[in-house]
C-alpha cells in the first residue's frame, strides 16, 4: 500500500517567507509526526498529533512554527518568517498507536522534504 | 526516557556479520528498544523491536541481556545495501511515543 507522502520532495525559499510544507499519512494511521533533521544528525522531534488535537508541541523551536491536522489524515507544517537555520530537511511519520495502547506500533517515515532558506 | 549510546561508524565487508551495540544504562521497567535504519534521502524505516532476550525478523536480530543496560542489533552476511545510519531508541509502553530520541545513530559502511 501507499506509504507516508510528504510534498514537496524540495522547497527553496527566501529568507522571511512563509512556507507549508504536507504531509499525507498512511491511510487509519491515528498519529502522525513531525521531525526535523539536520546534515549529520538524527531526526528531532517537532510535534506530535493523535488525530486531529497536537497531543505533544514540545519540539517546535519556536512560534514561527505551527502544524496543523485539521481533519485527522493530512497535516501542514508551517513556517513563518524562514531563516537560514530552519533549512533541513522536514519527516512526517504516522503509526496506528492509539492513546491507552500499550505496544506502541512502529513509526511509518515519509522521505521528508528538503527546506533550503536562501 | 533512557539515553542512548553506540558508536557513531562501523565498516564491514560483504558477507560477513555485523553487530551494533547500544548503550541505555537508565532503561527502566516499563521501556522497550527499538531499532530504526536510514539510508540517504529517505525517512528512518524501522528494523526491529525487543524488551529482553532475543528477538528475530527477517532483517535482524536483537539481542537484550538480563540487566537489559545495553542491546545489540546483529545483521547476519551484510551486503553494500546494508550501508545506512542505524538508530538505537529507547520507548515506553503505553508512553506518548512521539518524542522519540534517536541520536546521531551508527553509519554502518558495508564494503565489496
Amino acid at each position: 500500500g501507499a506509504g507516508v507522502s510528504q510534498t514537496p520532495s524540495n522547497k527553496v525559499t527566501e529568507k522571511g517567507k512563509y512556507v507549508e510544507l504536507r504531509c499525507d499519512p498512511i491511510s487509519g494511521h491515528t498519529a502522525l509526526y513531525w521531525y526535523r533533521q539536520s546534515l549529520g544528525q538524527g531526526p528531532e522531534f517537532l510535534i506530535y498529533f493523535q488525530g486531529t488535537g497536537a497531543a505533544d508541541d514540545s519540539g517546535l523551536p519556536n512560534d514561527r512554527f505551527f502544524a496543523v491536522r485539521p481533519e485527522g489524515s493530512v497535516s501542514t507544517l508551517k513556517i513563518q518568517r524562514t531563516e537560514r537555520g530552519d533549512s533541513a530537511v522536514y519527516l512526517c511519520a504516522s503509526s496506528l498507536t492509539s492513546p491507552g495502547n500499550t505496544n506502541n506500533s512502529p513509526l511509518h517515515f515519509g522521505n521528508g522534504t528538503r527546506l533550503t532558506v536562501t | 526516557l533512557a539515553k542512548t549510546t553506540q558508536p557513531i561508524s562501523m565498516d564491514s565487508y560483504e558477507g560477513q556479520e555485523v553487530n551494533i551495540t547500544c548503550s541505555h544504562n537508565n532503561i527502566a521497567t516499563n521501556d522497550y528498544i527499538t531499532w530504526y535504519q536510514q539510508f540517504p534521502s529517505q525517512g528512518p524505516r524501522f528494523i526491529i523491536q525487543g524488551y529482553k532476550t532475543k528477538v528475530t525478523n527477517e532483517v535482524a536480530s536483537l539481542f537484550i541481556p538480563a540487566d537489559r543496560k545495553s542491546s545489540t542489533l546483529s545483521l547476519p552476511r551484510v551486503s553494500l545495501s546494508d550501508t545506512a545510519v542505524y538508530y538505537c531508541l529507547v520507548e515506553r509502553y503505553g508512553g506518548s511515543q512521539g518524542n522519540l530520541i534517536f541520536g546521531k545513530g551508527t553509519k554502518l559502511s558495508v564494503k565489496p
